[in-house]
């Protein structure tokens, strides 16, 4: 089945750096992945829809300069979180497609996603 | 998307069958539901989905009523294993990747 990959898993960095996230498809293409954030004890919240090829479409209230999506292929795309501050610290999931499984249904396959801690 | 209503947490006792019920009264006519579990600190994983008529995976089943306004998933023997946050989404199918909308979900704790 679809397999989406998400590197690094874990990651501490100190306030004011920047953490780049990747995420992969591994045995499929996606033209378009989908990032979430996620804060204990609440439900995801999607962040953003990564475009392959084309500038990611960001929901109300991300800011995009601050978190920065790339997905200059069809197979990975990243997040990366700059001048990170405590209250980033979140888990990070990624999402995408197969459009090859379930023909015509909205199926998304997550990857297991990042735990950002900022100090 | 159709709003979706599903209790806050629900237990289950291992080998049992855990039924797990979803209200979606304002569905369209073309929205599929979805459920989706999240175990802790993993990401979400798809279960099953269906649109009018009743699904079974090797995962679990999914009954739709009649009227499609509500749903119950079904673990049919429940295991420690399936401790998690169930979700139930519902969304149109467009033929393009297009992003789920995650509500609250139900935690169901399973035990001995």
């Amino acid at each position: 089945g679809a397999v989406v990959s998400q590197h690094p898993s874990w990651v501490i960095c100190k306030s004011g750096t920047s953490v780049k996230i990747e995420c992969r498809s591994l045995d499929f293409q996606a033209t378009t992945m989908f990032w979430y954030r996620q804060f204990p004890k609440q439900s995801l919240m999607l962040m953003a829809t990564s475009n392959e090829g084309s500038k990611a479409t960001y929901e109300q209230g991300v800011e995009k300069d601050k978190f920065l999506i790339n997905h200059a292929s069809l197979t990975l795309s990243t997040l990366t979180v700059t001048s990170a501050h405590p209250e980033d610290s979140s888990f990070y999931i990624c999402s995408a497609r197969d459009i090859g499984l379930f023909s015509g249904a909205n199926v998304l396959t997550f990857g297991a996603g990042s735990r950002l801690t900022v100090l | 998307d159709a709003k979706t209503t599903q209790p806050t947490s629900m237990d289950c006792a291992e080998g049992r069958a855990a039924n797990l019920p979803c209200n979606h009264s304002t569905i369209s006519g073309n929205e599929y539901v979805y459920w989706y579990r999240q175990i802790h600190s993993q990401g979400p994983q798809y279960i099953i989905h269906g649109l009018k008529n009743n699904e079974t995976n090797e995962m679990a089943s999914l009954i739709i009523t009649e009227d499609r306004k509500s749903s119950t998933l079904i673990l049919p023997h429940a295991t420690l294993r399936d401790t998690a946050v169930y979700y139930c989404i519902v969304r149109a199918n467009t033929g393009t990747a297009s992003k789920l909308t995650f509500g609250t979900g139900t935690r169901l704790q399973v035990t001995l």
